[in-house]
Formats: C-alpha cells, structure tokens, sequence
C-alpha cells in the first residue's frame, strides 16, 4: 500500500559531498513537494513541481535543487552538504483538480546527518 | 505570504479526556484547513480537513472547527486513546496553489492510559 516511497531513510554525510534524496510516487500525481521538518519549526517547503522538468522555489530554496525527468520521479540535491542541512526531509505529492489539489500524501522521510 | 500558528506546542492529556489544538492564520485568501497526524517514524497522514464554505466537520471522535472571521480553526478529538499520541500539524492553503500549503509549528500530544 506504499504510495509515496523514499528510497534513503538514514544518510549520514560529510560537509561538501553532494546529496541526491529520491522519491518515487505510483499514484500518477501531477504535483510533488519537498518539505523539510525540523523540531519546532513545522514543515517548510523547499521545492515543488507541477509538471515533469518543472519546478518552483518554495520558503527555503538556498543550498538545494531539484529534479523532475520523469512523472513519478522527483529528487532534491544538495550540492554541497553543510551541517545546517541536517534535518528530516519529506516528499509529498497531490494530484490536480480543486477537489484533491491539497490534499498531500507523504513519504516515511529520509533523516540527513550532514556531519 | 500567509503565516500559521499553531498552540499549544505540546499537550498531556488522561485516556478519556478530550483534547484540542488550535491553528491561526493569517492570509484570508486561505480557503483549505487540513489536519496531519505524525506518527513516530512515519510521514504525515491527513486525519481530516475543513474547507472555508464549511463551518464544522466531524468524523467519528475527531472534529476540526472554522471560524473565518477570527481567521482561526481548531481540532477537537474527543475520548482520546494511547494510540492518538502523536505529532499532529495543522495547515493552510489556497487550492488554486496545488498543495503549497503553510504548516503550523505542530503539537505533540501525549496521551497517558
């Protein structure tokens, strides 16, 4: 019944190395969401999509990109990995349609260690 | 753009009692009130959602409340049980934008038997 799958959910990395976080949907969804969780922050958006090879920044874009090759595909890159990226990193996707548009579905999570 | 707050940051509460969380939000253009319950090592799952031409929702012992004017909205779960511990957020959106929903801080709730 997995819908929403994050491929890594334990990473631990150094500062500088490039981090790839993947995550795959099967729902056919038109809309995929970056969100990154931190205690007593709530979730913030960094990056979303709503077509393939689209995106757009969310609140906190600075040190991240993204990719969309495929429908079902949407992967966050950190460049350069530095310890204030170390969080818990959520993928969500919607479909579209004022009906469903907001109605998120998550993965599990991947924790990032940036040490 | 549109700011969420969410109180209180954390909740204890006896199994049986009720508990309730509440949200405020600032951009009146929100039209899109979703509760997310987190469960520990999980990803967030929608419990229940409020849409602004409705006032009051229920489902089964939980309820969420809108009241557009104070631009507020709560959650309501009633006969709480251990397993409704949990973080729960609530969030705010305009459903033009697809899912770009703000999220408050969120709640952990801690239900003790």
């Amino acid at each position: 019944d997995v819908k929403v799958t994050q491929s890594s959910r334990y990473l631990v990395k150094r500062t500088g190395e490039k981090v790839f976080l993947e995550c795959v949907q099967d729902m056919d969804h038109e809309n995929m969401f970056w969100y990154r969780q931190d205690p007593g922050l709530g979730l913030r958006l960094i990056y979303f999509s709503y077509d393939v090879k689209m995106k757009e920044k969310g609140d906190i874009p600075e040190g991240y990109s993204v990719s969309r090759e495929k429908k079902e595909r949407f992967s966050l890159i950190l460049e350069s990995a530095s310890t204030n990226q170390t969080s818990m990193y959520l993928c969500a996707s919607t479909r579209s349609g004022a009906s469903g548009a907001n109605v998120l579905t998550f993965g599990a999570g991947s924790r990032l260690t940036v040490l | 753009g549109e700011n969420v707050e969410q109180h209180p940051s954390t909740l204890s509460v006896q199994e049986g009692d009720s508990a309730v969380i509440k949200c405020t939000y600032s951009d009146s253009a929100s039209n899109y009130f979703p509760w997310y319950k987190q469960e520990l090592g999980k990803g967030p799952q929608l419990i229940i959602d409020i849409r602004s031409n409705v006032g009051e929702k229920k489902d089964q012992r939980i309820a969420v409340t809108l009241n557009k004017t104070a631009k507020h909205f709560s959650l309501h779960i009633t006969e709480t049980q251990p397993e409704d511990s949990a973080v729960y957020f609530c969030a705010a959106s305009y459903n033009t934008n697809a899912g770009k929903s703000t999220f408050g801080d969120g709640t952990t709730l801690t239900v003790k038997p």
